[in-house]
């Protein structure tokens, strides 16, 4: 357990529709991560908060958005959602002022759109 | 553009065969480098990391990894596998100790007893 929670875990849902996906960080971390994990594109990282503020975008389509709350949650919602949606959306954590680029991930959300 | 490149992209061994993953990356600055495992079913996890000192690291589970800057590598290393090491192995750059994490496309590892 890497102390990153992600919920849900499984998502169905139909094309055009919205979803929301949240994520908690480790007790003490101030970044987020999210990464969309597919079959043919990889590990894709889409947007990074630092307490509360976007700090890095990567391959974040304009349907996506993202935001980290003053817990420090955070949550990524994707709307008209289409089929190639369907992926594995992990969110990470990092420890403050530890070696860059070593993230905490949690278990993922595993979104299929029919 | 930046990227990391793992040429293997799917192993198969018999348990005790030794393992090399080859990992490579186009930077010519600063990085930190990791390799990260996802075991089936579950969440990624760092195996090992280099970001100063000795070149070679070792790792959980008795991987290792040595940074050849001049060759822009950090190939993973397993004397001999076991049948449990089955999973996927990710690759992965920091550049310039920024926030900015670029994964490999991934090497799948199946061990057969």
């Amino acid at each position: 357990d890497s102390g990153v929670t992600q919920t849900p875990k499984h998502l169905i849902t139909a094309t055009g529709q919205r979803v929301t996906l949240r994520c908690s960080p480790r007790s003490g971390d101030l970044s987020v991560y999210w990464y969309q994990q597919s079959l043919d594109q990889g590990l894709q990282f889409l947007i990074q908060y630092y307490n509360g503020e976007e700090r890095a975008k990567g391959n974040i389509l304009e349907r996506f958005s993202a935001q980290q709350f003053p817990d420090l949650h955070s949550e990524l919602n994707l709307s008209s959602l289409e089929l190639g949606d369907s992926a594995l959306y992990f969110c990470a954590s990092s420890v403050p002022g530890g070696v860059a680029g070593e993230l905490f991930f949690g278990e993922g959300s595993r979104l299929t759109v029919l | 553009a930046q990227s990391v490149s793992q040429h293997n992209h799917h192993v198969i061994l018999s348990e005790a065969a030794s393992l090399e993953l080859g990992c490579n990356y186009s930077y010519g600055g600063t990085v930190n480098l990791f390799w990260y495992v996802q075991y089936p079913g579950q969440h990624l996890q760092l195996l090992l990391k280099y970001f100063s000192g000795d070149p070679l690291v070792k790792g959980i589970k008795g991987f290792e990894a040595e940074f050849i800057k001049s060759k822009f590598s950090f190939n993973l290393r397993k004397p001999s596998v076991q049948w449990s090491d089955t999973a996927e192995y990710f690759c992965a750059v920091n550049l310039g100790n920024t926030d900015k994490l670029i994964f490999g496309t991934g090497t799948r590892l199946q061990v057969f007893p």
